[in-house]
């Protein structure tokens, strides 16, 4: 497979569930990103690993934790969620941080909280 | 507060014409600018970005205009098809963050 590839696609979860986004490139990247977007927002960036590092958490609340255990995949894992964190859910990955135009991103995980 | 801002959540346009997107921003800080656009059930794909050290950019049919004073930016296709039909995100990023900060999008509707 090439490019960021996620699964699942779709998600539907209780509150009370806990769940994982699964992330994962094969281009040789070596930074990884967690965008949310929601409907009507901006996309938002939630994470950035670099190097397997985090190095960025934009005041994630903590039922979203994010694990990188190597330079191609990446987590998200998912606990006593709210119905506002019904989303899509993007992962993307680049070469080294940079501007944004070496970002490819993944089709996104669309994740429902009933 | 968003510091990119897409004010326009839609535009529809006819086949061959010029389709005009417009971007606003906000943080002074901002030196680079990108435009991605998204397909439904994929995800967004760079399309073109300008530097604040040029007032244009432009690459085929697509073409960025930068205007520092105002602080906004637009992305001009010309012409326009129906494949072209998506949605367009802004983004922004600074020297020192290099993360770009995105705008929630225009949908770009291009009618045969």
């Amino acid at each position: 497979e090439t490019g960021v590839t996620q699964t699942p696609r779709h998600l539907v979860m209780g509150m009370t569930n806990k769940k994982s986004l699964k992330c994962e490139q094969h281009l040789g990247h070596n930074a990884m990103y967690w965008y949310k977007q929601s409907a009507k927002k901006p996309l938002e960036l939630m994470f950035v690993y670099n190097f397997k590092e985090q190095t960025e958490n934009n005041s994630v609340p903590s039922r979203f934790s994010p694990e990188c255990p190597n330079s191609s995949h990446l987590f998200l894992h998912l606990h006593t969620l709210q119905p506002e964190d019904s989303a899509l859910y993007l992962c993307a990955s680049s070469q080294d941080r940079d501007r944004g135009n070496g970002y490819t991103f993944g089709s996104g995980t669309r994740l429902t909280v009933v | 507060d968003q510091q990119v801002k897409q004010n326009s959540p839609s535009l529809s346009v006819q086949e061959g014409r010029i389709s005009i997107l417009n971007c606003d921003y906000t943080n002074s800080m901002f030196d680079y600018f990108l435009w991605y656009k998204k397909y439904p059930a994929e995800g967004p794909t760079f399309l073109i970005s300008i530097s604040s050290i040029k007032d244009k950019n432009e690459d085929g049919r697509f073409t960025v205009f930068l205007n520092k004073s105002a602080k906004h930016l637009s992305l001009h296709i010309v012409p326009s098809q129906p494949g072209d039909s998506a949605v367009y995100f802004c983004a922004a990023s600074a020297g020192g963050s290099y993360i770009p900060t995105f705008g929630r999008g225009t949908s770009l509707i291009v009618h045969p």
